[in-house]
């Protein structure tokens, strides 16, 4: 069964600490991972696209890595700021889901204080 | 360059009736994915639409069907609602091109009493 795991489900830290997002998969077969945020009440806003063949993209403040073999993603964000705030999800699109079907982990909520 | 726009933003329909929620892609693209979040819980992929045909399915009930236009705007119908029903609705598109990123609406709450 296609699976994606998030870790922690929230997160509270103060601003301008560095932190780390974790998302797992349990099938190495993917055709490419998003990393999304999501404020509430709100949609979704695509932050990093990495493909099958990469190890990592950056954006900015972000910084996302992905290990096919070890079934692990981490998203990154260096020096937090209280506009962070808000739940980060990833979604995996696994080899045999190339039409589009996301498979989402239940998200990790981030809040960053002042 | 609008994004993905979804209307209504809010609705609210009681056990029984049926909804019908509205989906106009980013321009460009032409393949349309629906998706339903439950409060605290990751989106659930329910259908995706291109070339006017449900191309995939996720585990949703008959009750949940779709249509896809010849412009490629979308459709998502659910017919005899539950109260299970209420959550955000999220309508993605993209292109077929691989590897592209899917861009998100910001969803209709559909709330059921």
């Amino acid at each position: 069964k296609q699976e994606v795991t998030q870790i922690p489900a929230a997160l509270s830290v103060p601003e301008g600490e560095n932190l780390v997002l974790n998302c797992s998969f349990t099938d190495s077969a993917i055709y490419n991972l998003q990393w999304f945020r999501q404020d509430p009440g709100k949609g979704l806003t695509s932050l990093l696209l990495i493909q099958s063949s990469q190890r990592e993209q950056t954006s900015g403040r972000l910084n996302a890595s992905l290990d096919k073999s070890s079934g692990r993603s981490t998203l990154y964000i260096a020096a937090s700021q209280p506009g962070d705030s808000a739940t980060y999800l990833c979604a995996v699109l696994f080899y045999y889901n190339q039409g589009g079907k996301l498979i989402f982990g239940q998200g990790t909520e981030l809040s960053v204080k002042p | 360059d609008a994004g993905v726009t979804q209307s209504p933003t809010h609705l609210i329909k009681t056990r029984g009736q049926q909804v019908t929620l509205r989906c106009s892609p980013k321009s460009g693209h032409d393949t349309v994915s629906w998706y339903q979040q439950a409060l605290g819980q990751g989106p659930q992929f329910i259908f995706q639409y291109y070339e006017e045909e449900e191309r995939q399915r996720g585990n949703f009930p008959d009750r949940f069907s779709g249509h896809q236009f010849p412009n490629y705007s979308s459709e998502l119908n659910v017919n005899a609602l539950l109260l299970g029903d209420s959550a955000l609705y999220l309508c993605a598109s993209s292109s077929r091109k691989a590897n592209q990123p899917q861009h998100f609406g910001d969803g209709t709450r559909l709330s059921i009493l």
